[in-house]
């Protein structure tokens, strides 16, 4: 069965210290996709990235950068120079099955990031 | 902006009476998904749908069922509401193929009580 652990269920940082968010993931296809979103207090859920099984490039976009491990069966999420605004419920998701055209998903738990002023 | 509506955004109401939950659409995506999200659980799926009429259920379906009569409406009905149900309740989207496969878009969400 499909299951993604993030171990991590609250950080605490004060504004401009780096974090990383961590994503474990379980799934016995060759083929899927990994995300990360968003939900900031306002509640709405912000799709941030998705991460194919055969792209193990690095990403990164502005101050937010992703390193994805198949080795390790890891996404994990790096905030740099972290913001007040990344304050937010952030949820790893790997699809189900694989990566066919009507995949579901598959949600950790999230984790709660407060970045303190 | 994924075009997607939920209504309504809040509701209370008592146990044992039917709810229904609508999503709405209106950028033609094939694929709906019906969520909720409770501390600690993160987002389970309750019932998805890839087209219309054409329905199944997702992890946590017991007590709910789902009707896709037209492509822009998905509509979540609890037929006895429980105090169990209680919960924030998402809608997504999604395609099947294209640069934008498998990415769900959600909506707004709406926030349920039973009493």
């Amino acid at each position: 069965a499909q299951k993604v652990t993030q171990a991590q269920t609250e950080i605490s940082v004060v504004e401009k210290e780096d974090v990383t968010l961590d994503c474990v993931y379980e799934t016995r296809d060759t083929t899927y996709y990994l995300f990360w979103y968003k939900q900031p207090p306002s509640g709405e859920l912000v799709f941030l990235i998705r991460r194919n099984s055969f792209d193990e490039q690095n990403e990164i976009s502005g101050r937010y950068s992703w390193n994805f491990q198949k080795s390790t069966s890891s996404f994990n999420f790096t905030i740099t120079a972290s913001q007040v605004v990344d304050s937010a419920v952030y949820f790893c998701a790997l699809s189900e099955p694989g990566a066919g055209a009507n995949s579901k998903l598959t949600f950790g738990k999230g984790i709660t990031l407060s970045v303190r002023p | 902006d994924a075009g997607i509506t939920q209504s309504p955004r809040h509701k209370v109401t008592e146990t044992g009476t039917p709810v229904t939950l609508r999503c709405h659409q209106t950028e033609n995506h094939r694929y709906m998904y019906w969520y909720r999200q409770d501390p600690g659980h993160g987002l389970r799926l309750i019932h998805y749908s890839y087209g219309v009429k054409d329905t199944d259920k997702g992890e946590v379906s017991d007590g709910y069922s789902v009707s896709r009569s037209k492509t822009e409406d998905f509509l979540l009905t609890l037929e006895s509401a429980t105090s169990s149900q209680t919960s924030v309740y998402f809608c997504a989207i999604s395609e099947g193929a294209g640069v934008m496969k498998n990415i769900q878009y959600f909506g707004a969400g709406t926030r349920l009580s039973v009493l």
